[in-house]
């Protein structure tokens, strides 16, 4: 059974930076897709990130408005997940779910999710 | 504003069927087979329910089925049940220049 875990999420003021980290069980991240998904307070669900497998290159792509203020990355010796976020703003507060993608561009695991707060 | 579109809200009585629609554009729910649904329960972590339009993921139930036409895509639930009462969320494929997944803004499905 997969497992995710995200941490790092808690109260940041605008323009400060945060890092989030999701650890895997149940499955290896060098080998599988990765994303992050998040939900603003009482909205619905927004794609953020995604990280292709290390076979495939690692590619990785962001949704054009959070372009440029993100970093999504792996690292495959601790099978943990990281989006750095950068210069945050409060339309960035939100729940942000760690999820592992199955074919055709679904997301069959996530994690509890970890919130993120940003406050003037 | 979400990319697809979702009624608010939606209901149905125990034992009867709902089905939920997700509209979209030619670039997303309407170009390719990739729709997918998600049930989320009140302080969870959305599940995947259907995907590939039409798939159910192992240990969902048989009384979620989902369907396309067109630019619109559709959830049914069939046999209604108390434990269905959730949100439901659509996501489509949406090519990987902008966006790779679009959603929906979510249905609250009432089991009445």
């Amino acid at each position: 059974e997969v497992q995710l875990v995200e941490s790092g999420g808690g109260l940041v003021k605008t323009g400060g930076s945060l890092r989030l980290s999701c650890v895997g069980s149940g499955v290896t991240f060098r080998d599988t897709w990765m994303s992050w998904v998040r939900q603003a307070p009482g909205k619905g669900l927004e794609w953020v990130a995604r990280i292709n497998s290390r076979p495939e290159g690692g590619t990785t792509n962001y949704a054009a408005p959070l372009e440029g203020r993100l970093t999504i990355s792996r690292d495959d010796s601790k099978n943990t997940l990281y989006l750095q976020m950068d210069s945050l703003k409060t339309e960035d507060t939100a729940i942000y779910y760690c999820t592992k993608y199955r074919s055709g561009w679904s997301f069959e695991s996530w994690g509890q999710g970890t919130l993120v707060t940003v406050s003037s | 504003q979400s990319a697809l579109t979702q009624p608010p809200s939606a209901s149905g009585s125990p034992g009867q069927s709902v089905t939920i629609s997700c509209t979209g554009t030619s670039s997303d729910v309407g170009g390719y087979n990739f729709v997918s649904w998600y049930q989320q329960h009140p302080g969870r972590a959305p599940k995947l329910m259907i995907y590939d339009v039409t798939k159910r993921p192992s240990g969902v139930p048989d009384r979620f089925s989902g369907s396309k036409s067109g630019n619109t895509a559709s959830l049914t639930v069939s046999g209604l049940q108390a434990e269905d009462e959730a949100d439901y969320y659509c996501g489509s494929y949406a090519g990987t220049n902008n966006f790779d997944v679009v959603f929906g803004g979510g249905t609250r499905l009432t089991v009445l």
